[in-house]
């Protein structure tokens, strides 16, 4: 079966650079049409799309966030991480990652990781 | 950005009642509409896609229709664990747009 689990540090400071890593079993990101996302969720509000990368490589980042994500896999080793510069407080959110299927649709996400940026 | 404007924000209810949830696009989106339910401190669960498919799973008392812009959520005889957030989604054009969410309270 399908399983996704986001792992890195819970607490980063301000300016600071996050890096996540979405460990995955149950699928190959070399498989055609299959992708994994990462999304935020601030607390009591809505989700939000941070970014995906495909299989062939094709990759899209959320524009309002300015350039300060960068996705990338390791097909070796089922791993996508994700990296956001120059974190805020308003960054602070539960990330998640998640798999996007050849049909577009995420069925499969990760359990989520609390990350706060503070001083 | 395909702006996704979700109605009601919030709603109390019973069981047993019915509810209603609307999420409308910014633009036609076809029929690439998903929706979650999500409950505190959990991933969302994909219930629908498709606008109108049930994942395999879910009970048949939740439904979608719609397409083009106007897309609903229903759930009959709505049961206690039912009590949760429910989200819509568009899934062909990133950022893929989520609505701003509809809280499902019990009365």
């Amino acid at each position: 079966q399908i399983t996704l689990k986001e792992s890195g540090p819970t607490l980063v400071k301000p300016t600071e650079t996050l890096t996540l890593t979405c460990s995955f079993s149950g699928f190959s990101l070399s498989t055609s049409g299959l992708g994994v996302g990462w999304l935020r969720q601030p607390p009591g509000k809505a989700l939000e799309w941070l970014g995906v990368i495909f299989w062939d490589e094709d990759k899209y980042d959320n524009p309002s966030l300015e350039s300060r994500v960068t996705i990338t896999k390791d097909t070796s080793k089922n791993q996508v991480v994700l990296r956001m510069t120059n974190m805020d407080p308003a960054d602070t959110a539960t990330y998640f990652c998640a798999h996007r299927d050849s049909s577009g649709w995420s069925a499969y996400w990760g359990q989520g990781i609390m990350v706060t940026v503070s001083s | 950005d395909i702006p996704m404007l979700q109605s009601p924000s919030f709603v109390t209810a019973s069981v047993g009642d019915t509810v209603t949830i609307t999420c409308r696009a910014g633009r036609s989106i076809s029929i690439w509409l998903a929706w979650y339910q999500q409950k505190p401190g959990k991933a969302p669960k994909l219930l629908i896609s498709g606008a109108s498919n049930l994942q395999t799973g879910v009970p048949s008392r939740f439904s979608g229709s719609g397409s083009g812009t106007h897309f609903t959520l229903t759930i009959n005889s709505l049961q206690p664990e039912d009590f949760a957030t429910y989200y819509c989604q568009e899934a062909n054009n990133f950022p893929y747009s989520f609505g701003q969410g509809t809280i499902v309270e019990i009365k």
